[in-house]
Parts: structure tokens; sequence; C-alpha cells
């Protein structure tokens, strides 16, 4: 299938630091989106970048689309404890618009 | 709360059971949306339904899955003679036709001895 490939699959960081997870795709996606899913919780969608090249920022977070629309990343500057969790990007596709999610980045974030 | 809602949050079950669970969309959506997540996975796409009709299925459901959707609002999906290879998280979330983002309910964490 056209899957979404997602790196690391594991990051722990010292809180204060920064943290990013990349996302790559061997076709060119029409879109990207970010999810969060906290220890316990569910998929809690965070933004959707559509353009090539596009940057949109939340606070300390930063979405990145690339270029060839092949690659997204995100951004965290200064990690918070509240920052935990895993992030899954996902691709839009089909005619029902189902996501296909990347296997996620593990977020440990040392107080 | 008029978020996503599911019923049951855990479900246990013998081998060979039947099982199903319930999704109560965002009251005005009319896109559902079933994924199933293990652990370490993000979720997988099962099936889409747009009111009441069932529009598309993964190949990941098998014979032995079976969602409906009959008024175009709650939704329910069977598991028939479960194994233990289906145990993990079903989530379901719901969207607007012509809106990308999708909202997810708490999901049911299903367990197969």
């Amino acid at each position: 299938g056209q899957q979404v490939m997602q790196i690391p699959q594991y990051q722990h960081v010292q809180e204060g630091e920064d943290f990013t997870t990349y996302c790559n795709s061997s076709t060119t996606l029409s879109n990207i989106q970010w999810y969060k899913q906290r220890p316990g919780g569910h998929p809690v969608f965070l933004i959707q970048l559509v353009k090539s090249g596009e940057v949109k920022k939340q606070k300390r977070l930063t979405f990145q689309f690339g270029e060839a629309k092949k690659n997204s990343s995100l951004h965290i500057t200064a990690t918070q404890t509240t920052d935990v969790g895993t992030y899954f990007c996902a691709r839009v596709s089909g005619s029902a618009r189902q996501l296909t999610f990347g296997s996620g980045t593990q977020l440990t974030v040392l107080p | 709360d008029t978020g996503v809602s599911q019923d049951p949050r855990h479900k246990i079950t013998k081998r060979g059971q039947n099982v199903t669970f319930r999704c109560d969309p965002i009251s005005e959506h009319n896109r559902l949306y079933w994924y199933r997540q293990t652990l370490g996975q993000g979720p997988e796409f099962l099936t889409y339904f747009q009111n009441e009709a069932q529009l598309e299925k993964s190949r990941l459901l098998s014979d032995r899955f079976s969602a409906e959707r009959p008024k175009g609002s709650f939704s329910t999906l069977e598991i028939q003679r479960t194994e233990q290879g289906d145990s993990a998280m079903y989530l379901c979330a719901s969207s607007l036709v012509g809106a990308e983002t999708q909202y997810f309910g708490p999901g049911t964490r299903l367990l197969v001895l």
C-alpha cells in the first residue's frame, strides 16, 4: 500500500530540549495531517498541511510540508512534560477520505 | 460532552465468542469511520459510512467483521468467532462531508483470551 514512514520510533528528551519527528512518503501527498495520542488516549487532530513548502506554527509546535510534498516534519521547541505522547502523521486518500497513519514517534520528556 | 462516544470502553472475551461495539458520532457528522490500532502502531482503516451507506471496506475487514449504521446516526461493529489476533483498540471517528478533520472517540479496547 501507499505507506507513510515515520522516524524515529522513540525519542527521549530532557525537559526544555527540542524534538523533531519526520514523515516520508515514496509518492506525492495531496495533504498530510498530524495527530497526537496521549498514553491511554485517542488520536487528537493537530493540523493539516496542503501546500508545497507550507509551514504552520502552533505555539511551540512547527509543522512543515516539503517542497516535493513527499515529506513532512513536526518540531517542538523547548519540550514540556505535557508534550508526552505519540505523534502520528497521516495521509488522507480515497473517496472515503480515510486516514493512512505512519507508525508514530513516541515522545518521552524527562523532568 | 458532544464528542464521539464509544461503548464499551473495555471488553474481555473468550476466543470464539461474538462481540459488538457501539459508536455515537458527533451529532451533525455524516461521515463515520472505524479504525483498529494495535500496540505500537498507528490506527488502520477498517470501514467507512456516509450517512447509513457503507461505502468503503478495507481488506483488513474479514468476513467475521460486520458494521452497520442503520439510521445514519450511531454505528455498531460486530466481530463473530473472535480470535486472539482480534485483540486491539477499535476506534471510531466522525467528520463532515467536505471537511478533512476526523474526530476520534476514546476507543474500545478488546482482549480476546
